[in-house]
């Protein structure tokens, strides 16, 4: 069925190294939201994406919604112990037919760790 | 303003037994959604309600169903627990629309033993 995949499942770096986490859906996406969940805790929404192309900034979150709406990415410059957690993307897949049409789907989540 | 809350925030049932968890939204929010997290598949989404009404519904079986208040509360309900109905359950509310971003509460830790 339409499913929104991510990759990595898991991601280990050491303090101070850049991390990426690949978003892809089998269909096109309305939009697409990215969260973070610390261990523990409950999602927290960190953005949201709508134009194709789009490159939102958030200090060292780099956040990138693909040109045919199809996949995102999060990108973490210099990683930090704060940065710990699961990364999840989340998006309305554009299909108004479809049975999938306004339900909120996420990926799997990529799980970051950092190492001192 | 506060946040999402869910009462309770931990659950031990057995199963066969059913039960109720309850959300109350932001204050303001009128969407309210809940999804189920379990380390084998992740989040996936049960149902949205919107002014009282259920909107959408996730693939999940008949014995998981819910309600919204009029004062946008919403309660779901699980009957005939199975032992893998055990996970985190997330309540979320959003302002009006299903495309504006969803605050999450704590959740629910429902344990069937």
């Amino acid at each position: 069925g339409q499913q929104v995949m991510q990759i990595p499942q898991y991601q280990h770096v050491q303090e101070g190294e850049d991390f990426t986490t690949y978003c892809n859906s089998s269909t096109t996406l309305s939009n697409i939201q990215w969260y973070k969940q610390r261990p523990g805790g409950h999602p927290v929404f960190l953005i949201q994406l709508v134009k194709s192309g789009e490159v939102k900034k958030q200090k060292r979150l780099t956040f990138q919604f693909g040109e045919a709406k199809k996949n995102s990415s999060l990108h973490i410059t210099a990683t930090q112990t704060t940065d710990v957690g699961t990364y999840f993307c989340a998006g309305y897949l554009d299909n108004a037919g479809g049975t999938s049409y306004g339900k909120l789907t996420f990926g799997q989540g990529t799980i970051l760790t950092v190492h001192p | 303003k506060a946040g999402v809350t869910q009462t309770p925030r931990y659950l031990i049932k057995t199963r066969g037994q059913q039960v109720t968890l309850s959300c109350s939204p932001i204050s303001g929010h009128r969407s309210v959604s809940w999804y189920q997290q379990t380390p084998g598949q992740g989040l996936q989404f049960l149902f949205e309600y919107f002014s009282e009404t259920q909107r959408n519904k996730g693939n999940f079986p008949g014995r998981f169903s819910g309600r919204q208040f009029s004062n946008s509360r919403s309660e779901m309900n699980v009957s005939t627990l199975e032992l893998g109905d055990s996970a985190l359950y997330l309540c979320a509310s959003s302002w009006v629309s299903r495309t504006y971003e969803q605050y999450f509460g704590p959740g629910t830790r429902l344990t069937v033993t």
